[in-house]
């Protein structure tokens, strides 16, 4: 496929438990984008990354999470001791390059913490 | 924190009706994007708006960009059930830092 994707689609996860996320952008694009999107809100910015370098992790909620593109393509958002309100869907965008502005999206990771 | 409020948050109309959707900031943006997202999807873009006061056609949807870059509207005309979906807007901060909008989420009944 030539689109982005995101694995898995779903996780459920106990309070306390690490989860990793994983995002396949589209092949040869520079740009990465991390956003968390509540239920029925616009998706909220959390990391933005230039091929494997992170340039802004301004979004990122607390020390618990974080996000690395070790060889500038496929990209990992991981959560540590996950709380109920790390409850979210998790989308990841790709973008050809920094001056290109659209982004285009995969399906998202719907994190469920109980 | 989201800077942009989108009105109204829902929004139920019949098909073939018209209808305008908001998106405001008290901040100026240096392009405003519209997307729509499906349930299970992520967004998918529509436009892309950089003039302040620009208009752009996209078939049945219209999307004007405010004079000073701090709002801007998305009009259907003729709405049709495909056109149900979560609609948002994103401001540009910067070369790649988008804001995006809370939300309007549009349902065109049969």
């Amino acid at each position: 496929g030539a689109g982005v994707s995101q694995s898995p689609r779903y996780k459920v996860a106990k309070r306390g438990q690490d989860v990793a996320l994983r995002c396949d952008p589209i092949s040869g694009h520079v740009s990465l984008f991390w956003y968390q999107q509540a239920l029925g809100q616009g998706p909220e910015f959390l990391t933005y990354f230039q091929n494997e370098a992170q340039l802004d992790k301004s979004g990122l909620p607390s020390d618990r999470f974080f996000a690395e593109r070790p060889e500038g393509s496929v990209s990992t958002l991981k959560i540590q001791r996950t709380q109920q309100e790390d409850s979210a869907v998790y989308l990841c965008a790709s973008s050809p390059s920094v001056f290109e502005s659209e982004q285009f999206f995969g399906p998202g990771t719907r994190l469920t913490v109980l | 924190t989201q800077l942009l409020e989108q009105s109204p948050q829902f929004l139920s109309i019949q098909e073939g009706e018209n209808l305008t959707v908001y998106c405001n900031s008290s901040s100026v943006f240096s392009s405003l994007q519209w997307y729509r997202q499906e349930p299970g999807e992520g967004p998918v873009l529509l436009v892309t708006v950089v003039t302040g006061g620009e208009v752009k056609k996209l078939k049945r949807l219209t999307f004007q960009f405010g004079d000073a870059r701090k709002d801007s509207s998305l009009h259907i005309t003729a709405a049709q059930p495909g056109d149900t979906g979560l609609y948002l807007c994103a401001g540009a901060r910067g070369t790649y830092k988008y804001i995006f909008g809370t939300g309007t989420r549009l349902k065109v009944l049969a």
